[in-house]
């Protein structure tokens, strides 16, 4: 099975700032990454998919970039309604499977 | 608009079997497969399968092998995850969400149900 390795584990950061969270699949998987952001007591929200490709309603201010096995889900101004976990996911394989999650504070 | 409900809040005895509903709507349920998703409390997100709605082909992770059954009634647009042999290591919020299929295309979880917590106790 592939593994999903995220870091930071957890990122403290300013209003306004840049933010990027990295994540590493063990295998392969060409685009097949979303990423997801799960406030408390809420279900997952699609943030990006196919890697890049932001999903209709997501603010401008998230992106994501990689393929292979490197990808990354950039914040370009954090903002107070971004406090949140945010996971990775790989859908290439039959099996999909989650990074371990990164929990985004503001400083 | 897209949506996903599932059933209520579960106790259940060790031992037990549980099982949660998703009714969608919005959309051609045939269209999408249902994927299914359990969160433990404070933990992170773990897949557990996923259902084509069309056929009606499943895909279990490994691990749930043997104890999960996931169904789906396309008369009500409904999908249906049991789970046996409960113990407390399956206490954990259960997420329905669209999507899962046989190609990388099909499996994006773009709506998500509003979660079933199971709780597993004595």
């Amino acid at each position: 099975d592939i593994q999903m390795t995220q870091s930071p584990s957890t990122l403290s950061a300013s209003l306004g700032d840049r933010v990027t969270i990295t994540c590493r699949a063990s295998q392969y998987i060409s685009v097949w990454l979303a990423w997801f952001q799960q406030k408390p007591g809420k279900p997952p929200k699609l943030l990006i998919y196919k890697a890049s490709y932001l999903e209709d309603g997501v603010p401008s201010r998230f992106s994501g970039s990689g393929s292979g096995t490197e990808f990354t889900l950039t914040i370009s101004s954090l903002q107070p309604d971004d406090v949140a976990t945010y996971y990775c996911q790989q859908y290439n394989q039959y099996s999909p499977a989650f990074g371990h999650g990164t929990k985004v504070e503001i400083k | 608009q897209v949506q996903l409900v599932q059933s209520g809040s579960e106790l259940k005895n060790p031992g037990a079997s549980v099982k949660v509903s998703c009714k969608a709507s919005g959309y051609t349920f045939s269209d999408y497969g249902i994927t299914w998703v359990r969160q433990a409390p404070g933990q992170g997100l773990e897949w557990m399968g996923w259902i084509t709605t069309y056929i009606g082909n499943t895909n279990y992770a490994q691990s749930l092998q043997g104890r999960v059954t996931m169904t789906t009634d396309t008369s009500t647009s409904t999908a249906y995850m049991e789970l046996r042999s409960l113990t407390s290591a399956d206490t954990a919020i259960y997420y329905c969400a669209r999507g899962g299929g046989n190609y990388p295309t099909a499996r994006v979880n773009d709506h998500w149900g509003q979660g079933t917590l199971v709780t597993v106790s004595s």
